[in-house]
């Protein structure tokens, strides 16, 4: 596959268990931030998103949480799968540079079985 | 099937001579985008487009060009490749500017 980043920080969880993914946020004029999971070889994919005027967004087996005070964002994934393993990538985006998305770096999780 | 689909998928080719990757989508979607992907470096937008006629510059726009003649396509042109070019790149769209963006699978490209 193909190399997405260098030196990535990598969380490791045990199959079943709970992941939760980190992410520090730059512009407190953002208000629209957006969670992606890249596979190897393949294009960032789209997994759940949330507005600055919600603290919480649930999708399946996914949570993503807001605080803005702190500029912080997680994405937390119940009973994390094999399947699950992949590269994970925050953006945030203001509104007024009209959809244009900042990644963050990105975050390395593995599946153990 | 909804896709973005990019052509083509891998390049090989020398400083200098001009190419062209393609990017089209089936959704219908107003908005477009290019980004190219460099470990340690992440996603960086090159350029967007709102709507037909209508592009904008990202963060690194220098050495490319964008065209927007028609809502399907959004072509990504290097008229002179040079080395640092090197990357792979990707290309999303998105219904509308406040909606999630969609990616292809992504273009690598090798410039000698």
């Amino acid at each position: 596959g193909e190399s997405v980043g260098l030196h990535l920080p990598t969380l490791s969880v045990q199959e079943g268990d709970n992941s939760i993914i980190n992410c520090a946020y730059s512009n407190s004029a953002s208000d629209y931030f957006i969670w992606y999971k890249q596979e190897s070889g393949k294009g960032p994919q789209f997994i759940i998103d949330i507005r600055s005027n919600m603290d919480k967004r649930q999708g399946q087996r996914v949570t993503v949480l807001l605080n803005k005070t702190v500029k912080h964002l997680s994405l937390q994934i119940a009973a994390t799968q094999p399947g699950d393993s992949a590269v994970y990538f925050c953006a945030e985006s203001p509104w007024e540079y009209g959809n244009k998305l900042v990644f963050g770096a990105g975050t390395i999780l593995r599946v153990k079985s | 099937e909804a896709q973005v689909t990019q052509n083509p998928r891998y390049l090989i080719t020398v400083t200098g001579k001009k190419l062209t990757v393609t990017c089209s989508q089936n959704m219908n979607h107003e908005y477009m985008s290019w980004y190219r992907q460099d470990p340690g470096l992440g996603l960086r937008q090159i350029y967007y487009s709102m709507n037909v006629e209508v592009t904008d510059k990202g963060d690194v726009p220098e050495g490319y060009k964008v065209s927007r003649k028609e809502k399907r396509n959004f072509p990504l042109i290097l008229e002179s490749p040079s080395p640092n070019q090197t990357s792979l790149y990707f290309c999303a769209s998105a219904s509308q500017g406040d909606q999630p963006q969609h990616f292809g699978d992504g273009t690598r490209l090798s410039i000698l």
